[in-house]
């Protein structure tokens, strides 16, 4: 099956700082997602990028499907970015039955003020 | 509001109990998943559903079960089977046609 590996697994920042997290993936794919896990564990959808660039204010992210990797970056970090960060990307599933989503370990942010 | 809610937040299950989990959305979407997530690691798809009355194992579906009597629900049932069951259960759904799925506030079991 689709591997799903990111790095780094830990990120410690101080409030206003820049970071990149990185997903690789072994095998093409159709999708790719990347999440935002809370403290409470509310997963939110940050982006569906299955190629190219998308922004949304101090978060972008950039899939390179040919070379099976994602980027995502966070500028001006703030406190309330602290979290777990996934990327996951689609699997078809037997039957035509749609798809799964096939999670990394994630990246666990940590900002300090 | 349009979403999805899981109920209860916590769960205790004791030695040889079935407990269930409630999963519920009102977004009008066809497709249901319920995930796992142990300390540490990513999600894993425990069973799917693509239509009512339909359901399909995931990657750790044994000890586990679900039904599909209505679209909007789709409750999981963890069994005195699982012998692990301490996580935190996610549950997600999707449109049919599309990929991007939408996850409710999540449901942890413990074990007593």
């Amino acid at each position: 099956g689709i591997q799903v590996e990111q790095s780094p697994p830990d990120l410690i920042l101080q409030e206003g700082a820049n970071s990149t997290l990185r997903c690789n993936f072994s095998d093409s794919v159709n999708n790719l997602q990347w999440f935002h896990q809370n403290p409470w564990g509310q997963l939110i959808n940050l982006f569906y990028i299955p190629s190219g660039t998308k922004q949304n204010g101090r978060l972008s992210a950039t899939t390179v499907a040919t070379e099976r990797y994602s980027l995502l970056y966070i500028s001006s970090s703030q406190t309330t970015d602290s979290g777990v960060y996934f990327c996951a990307v689609s699997q078809t599933l037997p039957n035509q039955a749609g798809t799964a989503l096939i999670f990394g370990k994630g990246t666990t942010l940590s900002v300090s003020s | 509001d349009g979403g999805i809610t899981q109920s209860p937040k916590y769960l205790f299950r004791k030695e040889g109990q079935n407990v269930t989990l409630s999963c519920e959305q009102n977004l009008n979407h066809d497709a249901m998943y319920w995930y796992r997530q142990d300390p540490g690691q990513g999600l894993r798809l425990i069973y799917y559903s693509q239509i009512v009355n339909d359901f399909q194992k995931g990657d750790i579906a044994e000890g586990y079960s679900v039904s599909r009597e209505k679209k909007e629900s789709f409750p999981l049932t963890v069994t005195s089977a699982q012998k692990n069951p301490t996580a935190f259960y996610l549950c997600a759904s999707s449109i049919w046609t599309q990929e991007t799925q939408y996850f409710g506030p999540g449901t942890r079991l413990l074990v007593l």
